[in-house]
């Protein structure tokens, strides 16, 4: 258990809809990343927040967005979804700059 | 850009035999570089990395892996696999003047037989 949380585990949901995952870093930990897992596109890093602030952006499609509280934990909002956004979306946090990312267990997104 | 190239899709190899998955890397500057493994239905596991000093590093569940700068390698290596090890794993590289994110590469999925 890498101390990061993520729910849902499991999402179905209709193409056309708007849904929300949430990410809770290990304690101490003040950045936090999304990646998204596909079978035709790999890992792919999207977006990373340290301490609220946005600081870095990948891959991350325009009706995809993120944000992180002030009590460190993260939304990864994905809207106006499509059959090809049906992937494992991994949340990863770590203490500071460049230190090593702790995974969570993902959350299972099936768009239908 | 950042780059990881796993050559092989998939490794089989004996219980109680040495293993290696390979790894190469493309990156500006000194790199930062992780193994991760993937279990079916988990999530990544950390197992170890390299950022400066030795370059043969320990990591996790007696896996280790050994930095070569001249052929930008970094191969996962267990001197003696277990059934246990089969699994999904992952080579990233993280640019030390290129920001946190992993750029990972496709995977290797072994798979360790009696």
């Amino acid at each position: 258990d890498s101390g990061v949380t993520q729910t849902p585990k499991h999402l179905i949901t209709a193409t056309g809809q708007r849904v929300t995952l949430r990410c809770s870093p290990r304690s101490g930990d003040l950045s936090v990343y999304w990646y998204q897992q596909s079978l035709d596109q790999g890992l792919q890093f999207l977006i990373q927040y340290y301490n609220g602030e946005e600081r870095a952006k990948g891959n991350i499609l325009e009706r995809f967005s993120a944000q992180q509280f002030p009590d460190l934990h993260s939304e990864l909002n994905l809207s106006s979804l499509e059959l090809g956004d049906s992937a494992l979306y991994f949340c990863a946090s770590s203490v500071g700059w460049q230190e090593t990312q702790y995974f969570g267990p993902g959350t299972r997104l099936l768009v239908l | 850009a950042q780059s990881v190239a796993q050559p092989e899709d998939q490794v089989n190899v004996a219980e109680g035999n040495p293993l290696t998955v390979k790894c190469t890397y493309s990156v500006s500057g000194n790199p930062y570089l992780f193994w991760y493994v993937q279990y079916p239905n988990r999530g990544l596991q950390f197992l170890l990395k390299y950022i400066t000093g030795d370059n043969l590093v320990k990591g996790s569940y007696g896996f280790e892996a050994e930095f070569n700068k001249s052929q930008t390698s970094f191969h996962l290596k267990k001197p003696s696999a277990l059934v246990s090890d089969s699994a999904l794993y992952f080579c990233a590289v993280q640019g030390a003047g290129g920001g946190n994110k992993l750029t990972f590469g496709t995977g290797t999925q072994l798979k360790v037989e009696l």
